[in-house]
């Protein structure tokens, strides 16, 4: 089993709506947890940290966490096309481990 | 402040040649951590650079790679012999702590061995 999996996308939204991006993880003991956006040909870049249960507001950007489920989510809320980007959801159990990333296609 | 600086940002080398990639990462930041990120694939992890702990080499993929940090900031990447599936981009990224806190990453270097 994977450290970190995320729904395999990609994932295309009308603009406006929300996209909804959900990660699971295989390490019950870990206590941080990261979104990162990364557009094509361009490094991955930090948008959300999370550390403990519950939502956490950042713009438009809402990151959900359930510790008991071992689930991690984001929700991109009136979403724009310079949304279009891959997510890499991160989670540390000894080190940071990176998803494979969900491909996000948002339509004018 | 200034961000994480990689150099160069791209490289063409010949099949056979050796190669260095230089990452310098943010002021204070104690970890550093090499990347490789194929066309369409996700992260790979390489190597893990914290304080002046010994390294973490678990990702290197064969002794061709190697890497060294030195004075605890800039980093430098080595690739001997390179060969056509080396060719990937090679991302640096720091942290203000230890492996569980949030990494900041630089521009990459795009490599592509002929």
């Amino acid at each position: 089993q994977k450290e970190v999996e995320q729904n395999s996308g990609p994932l295309s939204v009308p603009e406006g709506a929300i996209a909804s991006l959900n990660c699971t993880y295989s390490d019950r003991g870990s206590q941080s947890f990261f979104w990162y956006r990364q557009y094509s040909g361009k490094s991955p870049e930090l948008i959300m940290s999370i550390y403990s249960n519950g939502d956490k507001e950042d713009g438009r950007f809402t990151a959900q966490l359930n510790k008991a489920s071992q689930y991690v989510s984001l929700l991109i809320r009136d979403s724009q096309p310079s949304d279009s980007a891959t997510y890499l959801c991160a989670v540390t159990d000894y080190k940071l481990s990176f998803g494979a990333g969900t491909t996000v296609t948002v339509r004018a | 402040g200034a961000g994480v600086s990689q150099s160069p940002s791209n490289k063409v080398t010949e099949k056979g040649k050796d190669v260095e990639l230089r990452c310098d990462p943010i002021s204070g930041h104690t970890a550093l951590y090499w990347y490789r990120q194929s066309l369409g694939q996700g992260l790979e992890f390489l190597i893990y650079f914290q304080g002046n702990s010994a390294p973490d080499k678990s990702g290197l993929p064969s002794d061709r790679f190697s890497a060294e940090r030195t004075g605890g900031s800039v980093s430098t990447l080595t690739i001997q012999r390179t060969q056509q599936e080396d060719s990937a981009v090679y991302l640096c990224a720091s942290s203000p702590s230890d492996s569980r806190s949030e990494q900041y990453f630089g521009p990459g270097t795009r490599l592509t061995v002929t």
